[in-house]
């Protein structure tokens, strides 16, 4: 049984500050590794993605991996109210298969 | 450009009746993901097609369920008979193509089975 596992929150965090949400998963044949974003109500909207070990950056939002410890942050920095959602980790394992597995997401409230 | 496309928004039926939910991919995306979220259980993957065609079917929760895509643009998700267990939103999402691309999901369907 492959799992994805988060922190179900919620993670308080003062506006300006930077928000650090973690994800461990289970199957280490996993290849790539997605953030999404989900406001009460709405869908899941994509952020980041990331495939090898290291950190990738695009704009306040950094993504870091580490496959030999089978963990995935997402930092955002600056963190505006805008930014309170819940954060979902999805993990796309290797062998072929297609779908992906999320956690339960991680409810981050922003402070102002 | 338009993503991917999901009707009805809402549905409420009581059980027994037949429920169809429909989805329309971004156009030119290959892959086509039908995903269930409930709070218990957060979002699981029902089903998904390549190219039209079924892959891993493995996540559909009972023969209650069952899923088509005749075309490249369209495809549908029924359950026949409907129970109230089945309420939860129903998200589609597509891909370019098979494997790491990243999924673009529609703005779900919200079913109540009364």
């Amino acid at each position: 049984q492959k799992e994805v596992e988060q922190n179900s929150g919620p993670l308080s965090v003062p506006e300006g500050a930077i928000a650090s949400l973690n994800c461990t998963y289970s199957d280490r044949g996993s290849q790539s590794f997605f953030w999404y974003r989900q406001y009460s109500g709405k869908s899941p909207e994509l952020i980041m993605f990331i495939y090898s070990n290291g950190d990738k950056e695009d704009g306040r939002f950094t993504a870091q991996l580490n496959k030999a410890s089978q963990y995935v942050s997402l930092l955002i920095r600056d963190s505006q109210p805008s930014d309170s959602a819940t954060y979902l980790c999805a993990v796309l394992s290797g062998g072929g298969a297609d779908g992906l597995t999320f956690g339960k997401g991680t409810h981050l409230i922003i402070q102002p | 450009d338009a993503g991917v496309i999901q009707s009805p928004r809402h549905e409420v039926t009581e059980m027994g009746q037949e429920v169809t939910l429909r989805c329309k991919p971004i156009s030119g995306h290959n892959s086509l993901f039908w995903y269930r979220q409930t709070m218990m259980r957060g979002l699981e993957l029902l089903i998904y097609f390549n190219n039209n065609v079924p892959i891993d079917d493995s996540g559909m929760p009972e023969d209650r369920f069952s899923a088509k895509m005749p075309n490249a643009s369209f495809s549908t998700l029924k359950i026949q008979p409907s129970e109230p267990r089945d309420s939860a939103v129903y998200f589609c999402a597509s891909s370019l193509r098979a494997g790491a691309q990243p999924q673009h999901f529609g703005d779900g369907t919200r079913l109540s089975i009364l």
